[in-house]
This record gives structure tokens, sequence and C-alpha cells, in this order.
């Protein structure tokens, strides 16, 4: 059964560090994985999808990396701003559905 | 770009009423996806669709049905609401398991 695991829970920087968020997934049989943005009260805003087949996805000042041999994945965001706050979540597709399968989120506030 | 739009922000309802949220996609997708999400839980499957008139299980189903009569539109129905079933409801779409998930705003149920 697919289990999506984030690590820090929650993670407080100051402005202009660049920070790493991780997830672990538990089955390596997927075929994608996605990344997610979510600012309180709202929805889901999707950052970044990464196919098996590619090692990493990059978006401005957003990489993220897969590695499903060790059923991992990294979110790296450089040179981070206040306007970076907001829970980041990662999704993997796994259970008896193989429907996404959602980390519970790493809450980033970024201090001016 | 794809929009999934929820026609509800924030509801609040009565135990025992019958309350359907309302999703609506403008790309054509295929899939579409109701998730609850709480504090410690994370998000949570609880229908989706492949198809006009077809419906699957998610992980939670129990105390909720849908109905997808066009491929635009996917309906959750609380058919008697309970206080266990106040939540944020987020609605997704996808137009194959290649490809990423596009959510909604969410809809703030409470049930009073």
């Amino acid at each position: 059964k697919q289990e999506v695991t984030q690590i820090p829970a929650a993670l407080s920087v100051p402005e202009g560090e660049n920070l790493v968020l991780n997830c672990s997934f538990t089955d390596s049989a997927i075929y994608n994985l996605q990344w997610f943005r979510q600012d309180p009260g709202k929805g889901l805003t999707s950052l970044l999808l990464i196919q098996s087949s590619q090692r990493e996805q990059t978006s401005g000042r957003l990489n993220a990396s897969l590695d499903k041999s060790s059923g991992r994945s990294t979110l790296y965001i450089a040179a981070s701003q206040p306007g970076d706050s907001a829970t980041y979540l990662c999704a993997a597709p796994g259970g008896a559905t193989n429907k996404l399968i959602f980390g519970t989120g790493t809450l980033l506030a970024v201090q001016p | 770009d794809v929009k999934v739009t929820q026609s509800s922000r924030y509801l609040v309802k009565r135990t025992g009423e019958k309350v359907f949220l309302e999703c609506v996609q403008d790309m054509d997708h295929e899939n579409m996806f109701w998730y609850r999400q709480d504090p410690g839980l994370g998000l949570r499957l609880i229908y989706f669709s492949y198809d006009v008139k077809m419906k699957e299980k998610g992980d939670i189903p129990e105390g909720y049905s849908v109905s997808r009569e066009k491929k635009e539109r996917f309906s959750l129905i609380l058919e008697s609401a309970s206080t266990n079933q106040t939540s944020m409801y987020l609605c997704a779409s996808s137009t194959g398991q290649y490809y990423g998930y596009t959510f909604g705003s969410g809809t703030r149920l409470t049930v009073v």
C-alpha cells in the first residue's frame, strides 16, 4: 500500500535562503509524482509533475527531483521569498484505486 | 489553462440535510475526483469517475454518493449531512494516469 511521507512538517527560513523539502513514498512502481502548493483555506495549485522516466523538472526557482529506486523526491526552492509561504504537498499514485495518495505536507514560512 | 470550478467556497448546513457540492471542469477531462481534507489526516479520496455515468469508490465513500451526468460536471452528494462531514472538499480533474491533476479552489463545508 502506497504511503507518502513529508519531512519536515514545518519549516521557517529567512528570506533569500535556498531550501529543500523532502517527500518519500513506499511503492516505487509509480508513473509520476506531483508537487502542489496550498495557501490557507484555498485549493491546491500544481507546481511540478515529474514522470517516472525523468530525474528532475524545473519551473522558475523550483526544481523537483525524483529517485524511484530510493522512493524519494525533493523540491528545491531557490532564493526563497515571503510569497513562497504556504503548505507544500507531494502526491504519488497508489492504493487500491491507483489514484493520487498525498503526504500531509510541509508548512513553509519565509520570514522577511 | 484547465479550470476546475467549485460552485461554493463556503457552505453551512444543518444535520440531516441533503447537500450537493458541484464541480465543473472546462477542458474535456475524462477523470474527475472528490477529496476531503482534514487537519492531521491530509487529503483522502472519496469518489472518482472515469467517464460519464461511471463512478468508483475511493478510500472513504461512506455517507457520500456522486453523480456524473455530463462529462464536465461531477457532483458530490451528502445524503444526510452529519457533523463529522464538516471538512474542506476538493474536486480535481485529469486527462489520464500519466497526466497531473488540476484542483478547484475548494468548498469549506460546516455541518451544524
